[in-house]
């Protein structure tokens, strides 16, 4: 079975200075992982994602993350955020059981003036 | 193209009453899932339906809750005899087929159980 584990349930963080969001994972086989975004009062989108290749990924709003498979970790991190990052952040893997998405429990950033 | 769509946005129904929520996939995405997520929590998982393959129901937290998929498209999530604790929003996503592909939420449906 494959789980995701977001070792932060909260970050604050002040405007401008740097975040970085912890996602670990475990599974059996070869892995696909996921950044979500969710601002509030809105559903969930997709910031970044790594199927192959370069470990590091690069998504939108410039955030990015980091596959360290023998860490089974997927770090995600923004060098300077802005008030409009506020949001909660979902970690999530697929890969097994049928290529379904398991979700971590969620990381909620407040960015504070 | 038209993302999914979730109706009603918005349910108040009285505890004991029966709901049914109602997803809409995007066309051709044989994945489909359902979520739930309780005020200032993560998403809990609820159901999951890939193709003709038979539905995960792993998180169905009782025997209260059901969902079907009509011909691969259309999902309803049913709650049977509403409790309050069941009060939240819950999140529909659709995908398409092949490994690695991401998926696209809906926008929720908010349950009151009052």
């Amino acid at each position: 079975a494959q789980s995701v584990t977001q070792l932060d349930s909260q970050v604050p963080v002040f405007e401008e200075a740097p975040v970085e969001l912890r996602c670990n994972y475990s599974s059996s086989v070869s892995v696909y992982l996921f950044w979500y975004v969710q601002y509030p009062n809105q559903g969930l989108q997709l910031l970044l994602k790594y199927l192959s290749g370069s470990t590091l990924v690069k998504g939108i709003n410039g955030f990015e993350a980091e596959f360290n498979k023998s860490q089974t970790s997927f770090h995600l991190r923004k060098p300077s955020v802005h008030i409009s990052d506020t949001a909660e952040y979902f970690c999530a893997v697929s890969g097994a059981a049928g290529n379904k998405l398991t979700f971590g429990g969620g990381t909620r950033v407040l960015v504070k003036p | 193209g038209a993302g999914v769509s979730q109706s009603p946005s918005n349910k108040v129904t009285e505890k004991g009453k029966d709901v049914e929520l109602r997803c809409d996939p995007i066309s051709g995405h044989t994945a489909l899932y359902w979520y739930r997520q309780s005020l200032g929590q993560g998403l809990e998982f609820l159901i999951y339906f890939q193709g003709n393959s038979a539905p995960d129901k792993s998180g169905l937290p009782s025997d209260r809750f059901s969902a079907e998929r009509t011909g691969g498209s259309v999902s309803t999530l049913t709650i049977q005899r509403t409790q309050q604790e069941d009060s939240a929003v819950y999140l529909c996503a659709s995908s398409p087929q092949g490994v690695g592909t991401e998926a696209f939420f809906g926008q929720g449906t908010r349950l009151t159980v009052v």
